[in-house]
């Protein structure tokens, strides 16, 4: 199986441009989250979504929505890029039976 | 506030054996996690406590005593490939993940 996909690899955007960054999972888990990971920082979560139709807030949301249409799908959209969202995304899943949480290869994304 | 430390990087030998500590203090404990991330690649999940004592995997074994707020990772007979990033997580009252900025782990031959 896949696991989790992200996509794009990288991307440079514009300033003040929108951008929706994509995930997708095939291990029917009920949870997904959003990170970013800066150097010299700890991954910070973004919003997270328990199921699909819901989702919450983490630690660092503004300036980014998500939504969460069915189980397998859980896009982030910046809508006007800041220079200070330059940084590598990762999509997450979990399973409601464990905690742990399995990762996407990320997106690297530079806001100029 | 909650916090989550781990020392920035540790330089160890091939064969070896290394201790990365990490301390904790955080809005209630449902569990430590330790993930490895090669350099420019996603965290993998390594090991989970929740209760205090040691976990082996293998190689691998993490530590945990919530009395103390504090967990270790134990890598024995290190080889080149260990080399990389150590992510201490805990997961508060809220069931969310704090994470720990991770430890660099530089393997020498």
């Amino acid at each position: 199986t896949a696991g989790i996909t992200q996509a794009p690899t990288s991307q440079i955007l514009a300033a003040g441009r929108s951008m929706t960054l994509r995930c997708t999972q095939d291990m029917r888990h009920n949870a997904m989250y959003w990170y970013r990971q800066d150097l010299g920082l700890g991954l910070r979560l973004i919003h997270y979504s328990n199921t699909a139709g819901t989702t919450g807030k983490g630690e660092v949301p503004d300036g980014y929505s998500v939504s969460r249409a069915n189980t397998d799908d859980f896009p982030l959209t910046l809508a006007s890029a800041v220079p200070s969202q330059t940084s590598v995304y990762f999509c997450a899943s979990s399973d409601s039976s464990e905690d742990t949480q399995y990762f996407g290869p990320g997106t690297r994304l530079t806001v100029l | 506030g909650q916090n989550i430390d781990q020392p920035t990087e540790m330089t160890a030998t091939e064969g070896a054996i290394v201790q990365i500590n990490c301390t904790y203090q955080t809005s209630g404990f449902n569990g430590l996690f330790w993930y490895q991330q090669h350099a420019g690649e996603a965290p993998t999940f390594l090991s989970y406590n929740v209760l205090d004592g040691l976990e082996e995997k293998g190689r691998f074994s993490s530590f945990l005593s919530r009395s103390k707020g504090y967990s270790y990772l134990l890598l024995k007979e290190l080889q080149m490939k260990d080399s990389a990033s150590y992510l201490c997580a805990v997961m508060d009252s809220n069931y969310q993940l704090i994470w720990g900025a991770g430890t660099k782990l530089i393997i020498k031959p």
